[in-house]
This record gives C-alpha cells, structure tokens and sequence, in this order.
C-alpha cells in the first residue's frame, strides 16, 4: 500500500524558507510511470497546485509560484522535497504531497499524502 | 491553460442521487478530468478519471454508488444512496503538457 508522509516545520516566518519533505514507501519514487508534486490548500479555501518532480530530476512549477519555488528529489531516500522562498501569510495552508501518473494523456494525481499545515508568522 | 468551472455548493437528501458537474473551458473541451473527495477535515482521496467519451476508471475501493458521464465540455459525477459520510467537498483535476489545474470545489450537503 502506497504512503506519502509529509515532514517539516509547521511555522514559518515572513520572509524566510518554507522547507518539507514527502517520503513515499510502499513503492519507488524511482518509477517511470510517475511523477511527484505538491499541492496547498490555504485554510477554507480550494486546492492549488504548486509543482511537480519526475525521478530524472526535471521539474514543473505552476507560472504564479516559479519564481519562489524549488522541488527536488532524493532517490537514495525514496523521497521528494519543497522549498517556497519569501514566503509571506499568503502561504498559509495545508501542503500536500501527492503522486500523479505520467501514461501518455493520463496525468492525474491518484495518491495523496495526509497533508501538513503551516503557518507563516513572526 | 484549461479552466475548471464548479458549483460552489449542492445538496440531496440521504438516500436520494445527486450530480455534480465540472466544466472545462472553451478549447479544451475533450480533456481528461478526474475527481476528488475531500472529507472534513480530510485529506483529499481520488475517485476517478473521466474522459470526454463518458469512460472512467476508478480508484481502488470506491464505491460502486460513485459513477461518472460526460457530455461536451461538462463532466459528471453521480452519487446514489447517498450517504452521509458523502458529505465533503468535491474537485475536479486536469493537466496539459505538464502543468495541473484544479476547480474551485463544490461542497455537497447530504440534507
């Protein structure tokens, strides 16, 4: 059975790095057939993707958040990381991470991690 | 870049069916779609993915209840006897090239 762990700090402060890992086990990150992303949910709002990583290393940002964002991939660790720079309350949300399929024309997410809030505050 | 268009909120009473639609902007009308289900408090599950011929696929253990159809740009999901742990809020999901787009959500009350 598939299992995306998200960790990192639930506090942030304005203007500093966001940083958190996903782990999967249950399967390898190292998979042709996946890529791997994350996706936020600011507190009553709806789902935002913010990026996504296949295990060569090449990455995929959503336009609004590129200039900030970096995701990177441990295959060693079978697992997957987020950094968010300057970030600002803006920011506050529930992170997931998620595994999305790479078939050709078929790309949908169809795990998703348990999701971590944090928060961005002095 | 594909737009997802969603009701904000939708109710049906225990027992009874209900449809939710998700609406994919003009030119991209013969997207794949799929849907998920956020519970409250909950983090989101898949339920399926739904192509423009009305096809779907969908994840491991949903129930038979859920189903999905399509008609031109609009995508479907149909819930029957429904339940109350249906109640949640419901998104669609699409992609192109590598770039995903979620919709807005619909929250559906089971009354």
């Amino acid at each position: 059975q598939l299992q995306l762990q998200e960790s990192g700090p639930g506090l942030v402060k304005p203007s500093e790095t966001l940083s958190l890992n996903c782990t999967v086990s249950g399967g390898s990150i190292s998979s042709t057939v996946y890529y791997w992303g994350w996706i936020r949910q600011p507190p009553g709002k709806g789902l935002e993707w913010i990026g996504s990583i296949y295990y060569s290393g090449s990455t995929y940002y959503n336009p609004s958040l590129k200039s900030r964002v970096t995701i990177s991939v441990d295959t060693s660790k079978n697992q997957f990381s987020l950094k968010l720079s300057s970030v600002t309350a803006a920011d506050t949300a529930v992170y997931y991470c998620a595994r999305h399929v790479a078939a050709t024309g078929t790309r949908m997410i169809d795990y998703w991690g348990q999701g971590t809030l944090v928060t961005v505050s002095s | 870049q594909p737009v997802l268009t969603q009701s904000s909120s939708a109710s049906a009473s225990l027992g009874s069916s209900v449809k939710l639609t998700c609406t994919l902007s003009s030119g991209h009308r013969n997207y794949i779609i799929a849907w998920h289900q956020q519970q409250p408090g909950k983090a989101p599950r898949y339920l399926m993915k739904l192509e423009g011929s009305g096809s779907y696929n969908k994840g491991s253990g949903v129930p038979d209840r859920f189903s999905g159809s399509s008609s031109g740009a609009d995508r479907y999901l149909t819930i029957s006897n429904l339940q109350s742990e249906d109640e949640a809020d419901y998104y669609c999901e699409t992609w192109d090239s590598n770039s995903w787009v979620f919709g807005g959500g619909t929250k559906l009350t089971v009354l």
